[in-house]
């Protein structure tokens, strides 16, 4: 059974400041890796999606990457703002079309 | 990219009561998916729904509990039946697109909150 750990599950930091939040998965027979963003009444954005035989994806000041063998993943943001704030979400879609997520990472940026 | 609404946004129920919850897609798809995510935990498919078809249900999820209704390409009901307060969580529809690089993206309505007393 496919499980999908997030470290950390908090963090608070200075605006400015480049951060990284990881996710693992324990089943390396993925189809993609998704990262979602979530905000409080608006349900889930994506923001990132990483096919099993690509290495990473960029998109502004996100980076995310992807070590299929040792089943990680993580989304690297520079240069964080307030906006930011919200949880992170890392989901795995299996064959099937299933996407198992992760419990998150509440990230906090601090003016 | 798909617009997704849900009905209602958020409800407070009495234990034993069911509630209906009502997804709208602004574009017509074929796989729709339930989702639920109960207080600080992450989100569980419950069920996907094809258009003319019986719907998927995950281990731990039956239809008796969460009937699907799938009547057209761009609409579905959940509904939570005989309600308790375990049931309270957020209940959010989802659908598949391709984007205009060819990769399968999934997107997600605003959820239901949902507070079962």
């Amino acid at each position: 059974k496919q499980e999908v750990t997030q470290i950390p599950a908090a963090l608070s930091v200075p605006e400015g400041e480049n951060l990284v939040l990881n996710c693992s998965f324990t089943d390396s027979a993925i189809y993609n890796l998704q990262w979602f963003r979530q905000d409080p009444g608006k349900g889930l954005t994506s923001l990132l999606l990483i096919q099993s035989s690509q290495r990473e994806q960029t998109s502004g000041r996100l980076n995310a990457s992807l070590d299929k063998s040792s089943g990680r993943s993580t989304l690297y943001i520079a240069a964080s703002q307030p906006g930011d704030s919200a949880t992170y979400l890392c989901a795995v879609k299996e064959y099937g079309n299933k996407l198992v997520f992760g419990a998150g990472t509440i990230l906090r940026v601090k003016s | 990219s798909a617009v997704i609404s849900q009905k209602p946004s958020r409800d407070i129920c009495q234990r034993g009561t069911s509630l209906t919850i009502q997804c709208q897609v602004d574009s017509q798809v074929t796989m729709m998916f339930w989702y639920r995510q109960q207080p600080g935990q992450s989100l569980t498919l419950i069920a996907t729904a094809n258009q003319g078809s019986e719907a998927t249900y995950e281990s731990g999820f039956v239809i008796d509990k969460f009937p699907i209704s799938r009547p057209n390409l761009t609409f579905s009901t959940l509904t939570v039946s005989n309600m308790s307060p375990e049931d309270s969580s957020i209940y959010l529809c989802s659908v598949e697109f391709f984007t205009g690089t060819g990769q399968e993206t999934q997107y997600f309505g605003p959820g239901t909150r949902l507070l079962v007393l």
